[in-house]
């Protein structure tokens, strides 16, 4: 079955800890995005791949970084100076290389993280 | 002003009732999406629409481009309907016209 796949379910991190986020994509997709989600809010985008090897931040990277070397993958890393990251976060992916078009995006089924 | 707006923000109804959800939007858009998110957590997209209505099975969705409106409606509701329903628009500005998401309306749906 295609889909996308996040690992952990859930994740807790210690102060002043790195943690990263899987996210694993079988859609052949070329786009993958990484959101945050807070109660009360709507979904912000932290970063977004359109190719390999490329990325792009979004409206809230500080804090945060990524990688995609390659084009099913697309980890997350949240960093130690990322000072607020209790947060649910979902990745998803699109069929093509602008989001502008208008495209379907895919979700995972999110990773939960807690700060201990 | 949140440039993508739902109403309401939390939605009660009986098992059988028609829902109608609401969604406002300020920007320029290519494309409008209605999305379903479980109490698990895991989104599905339900529509994408840049015109017109669509509809699959009980769900149809509408947008007025001219308004700057967009409708999501539920007939004979159920209560496996209970769910988040987020709006959000494909913008041409902003991260690369990437999604703006509405904060959700939370749907209950009672037996």
């Amino acid at each position: 079955d295609g889909g996308i796949t996040q690992s952990p379910k859930y994740l807790f991190r210690k102060e002043g800890q790195n943690v990263t986020l899987s996210c694993e994509q079988n859609l052949n997709h070329d786009a993958m995005y990484w959101y945050r989600q807070d109660p009360g809010q709507g979904l912000r985008l932290i970063y977004y791949s359109q190719i390999v090897n490329d990325f792009q931040k979004g409206d809230i990277a500080e804090g945060y970084s990524v990688s995609r070397e390659k084009k099913e993958s697309f980890p997350l890393t949240v960093t130690s100076a990322q000072k607020n990251p209790t947060a649910f976060y979902l990745c998803a992916s699109s069929i093509g290389r602008l989001a502008s078009r208008g495209e379907t995006q895919y979700f995972g089924p999110g990773t939960r993280l807690l700060v201990l | 002003k949140n440039e993508v707006e739902q109403s309401p923000q939390n939605l009660t109804a009986q098992e059988g009732e028609f829902i109608t959800i609401n969604c406002s939007y300020s920007v320029g858009i290519s494309a409008l999406h209605w999305l379903q998110q479980h109490p698990g957590g895991g989104i599905v997209s339900l529509f994408m629409l840049s015109s017109g209505k669509k509809k699959h099975g009980r769900l149809i969705a509408t947008i007025n481009i001219q308004e700057k409106h967009s409708s999501l409606h539920i007939t004979a509701s159920h209560p496996r309907d209970s769910a988040v329903y987020i709006c959000a628009v494909s913008s041409y500005g902003g991260s690369q016209g990437n999604l703006i998401f509405g904060k959700g309306t939370k749907l209950s749906v009672k037996p």
